[in-house]
This record gives C-alpha cells, sequence and structure tokens, in this order.
C-alpha cells in the first residue's frame, strides 16, 4: 500500500457526460500528480498541482480539468466523455522537494 | 520536453536467467530515473531508482546502472522467478516540476 488513495475504483458511464476522480495524497506530500493510461498511449502525465496551485501541465484535454483543496486532496474532472476517454487514471503523490513518486491503486474509467 | 524510449517491447526468459531493458532520455536535464513494475491492472510500483549523480545503483537481485553521456540506463534482474512476470516502465525527470516522462513499457514474461 503506498498510501495513497483514490476513489472510485472503477466507473462505468456514457459518452457526453461528465465524471469526478478523487485523490488524497500521502500524509505529508504536497504534489499530486495525475496520469492516464490507456493501452495505446502507455502512461502519460496529464497535471500536476503542488500545496493548492498548478505545477505543470501534460498532455491533458481543455475538457479535463483539475484541482487541489486546502486539505491537498485532489480531484480530476472529466466532461463531455468520449469512448476514447476510457482508461486508467492514476494518481500520484511526493514530497515538495523529491521526484520519487507513489502511486494509487487507480479508477478504471469505461465509457460506453 | 522529454523523450523516452525503451525496448524490448516484450521480453521471455527462463527460470534463472537475467533480464535486461533499456531506455534512452532525450533531456540532458534530465536528473532522475526511476523503474516501475506494473502487474496487471495494479498500480505501477517503484522498484530502484537512479540519480545523475550516480552510475549505478544495486538492490538484491535488482540494479539500475546510468551512463549519462550516451544519455542511456537500463535495468538489470537477475536469478528471474515467476513472480518477476509483469510490465516494467522506465521514467526520466528533471526541472523544477518532476512530472515523470515514461517510456511505452516492457512486458517480462518469467518462464517456470
Amino acid at each position: 500500500d503506498s498510501g495513497v488513495t483514490q476513489t472510485p475504483k472503477h466507473l462505468i458511464t456514457a459518452t457526453g457526460q461528465r465524471v469526478t476522480l478523487r485523490c488524497s495524497p500521502r500524509s505529508g506530500d504536497l504534489s499530486v500528480y495525475w496520469y492516464q493510461q490507456s493501452l495505446d498511449q502507455g502512461l502519460q502525465f496529464l497535471i500536476q498541482y503542488y500545496n493548492g496551485e498548478e505545477r505543470a501541465k501534460g498532455n491533458i484535454l481543455e475538457r479535463f480539468s483539475a484541482q487541489q483543496f486546502p486539505d491537498l486532496h485532489s480531484e480530476l474532472n472529466l466532461s463531455s466523455l468520449e469512448l476514447g476517454d476510457s482508461a486508467l487514471y492514476f494518481c500520484a503523490s511526493s514530497v515538495v522537494s523529491d521526484n520519487e513518486q507513489f502511486f494509487g491503486p487507480g479508477t478504471r474509467l469505461t465509457v460506453l | 520536453g522529454e523523450n523516452v524510449e525503451q525496448h524490448p517491447s516484450t521480453l521471455s526468459v527462463q527460470e534463472g536467467d537475467s533480464a535486461v531493458i533499456k531506455c534512452t532520455y532525450s533531456d540532458s536535464a534530465s536528473n532522475y530515473f526511476p523503474w516501475y513494475k506494473q502487474e496487471l491492472g495494479k498500480r505501477p510500483q517503484l522498484i530502484i531508482d537512479i540519480r545523475s549523480n550516480v552510475g549505478e545503483k544495486k538492490d538484491q537481485r535488482i540494479a539500475v546502472t546510468l551512463n549519462k553521456t550516451a544519455k542511456h540506463f537500463s535495468l538489470h534482474i537477475t536469478e528471474t522467478q515467476p513472480e518477476d512476470s509483469a510490465v516494467y516502465f522506465c521514467a526520466a525527470s528533471g526541472g523544477s516540476n518532476y512530472k515523470l516522462t515514461f517510456g511505452k513499457g516492457t512486458l517480462l514474461t518469467v518462464n517456470p
């Protein structure tokens, strides 16, 4: 167990819908990262938050957004869902000044 | 941005043999190189990492080597066991945001 939690474990929804994925980092970690893992694209960095502020953006679609709250948990919002958004979404966390990232168990999103 | 190439994409070995997975990276500013093991449907788990001020690091049957000049790093697993079967990802990170850029992964199969 990495200490990073994610909910829900599984999510099945329809095209055009909106979902919210939640992540709680390890105790003491200020940085949260979101990654998308699909069969054809591998593990892709989406976005990073550090202590409530956006720090870096990767291959994140405009339909996706995220935020980190004062208690340091983070949410990834996916809207106008398409079939191609079906993937595993991982959250990872790290301490402020270290690269070492610990991954949560992931949320498997299926868009029908 | 950073680009990480990983080879081979699949690797099959006999139990007890050694396995080597190689990665190259493009950004000379990268200074942190972790390796993750991912079992089917599970989260990536950090198995070993190396920083740019070190050329080699070993942890029991697992070792990682880094050649900064050539921008290569490799994972070596000795005395492989069936439970080593998984997908292995290399990654590179550098700069102030610590985001990880992953290779495409190597499916390692250890045959009993």
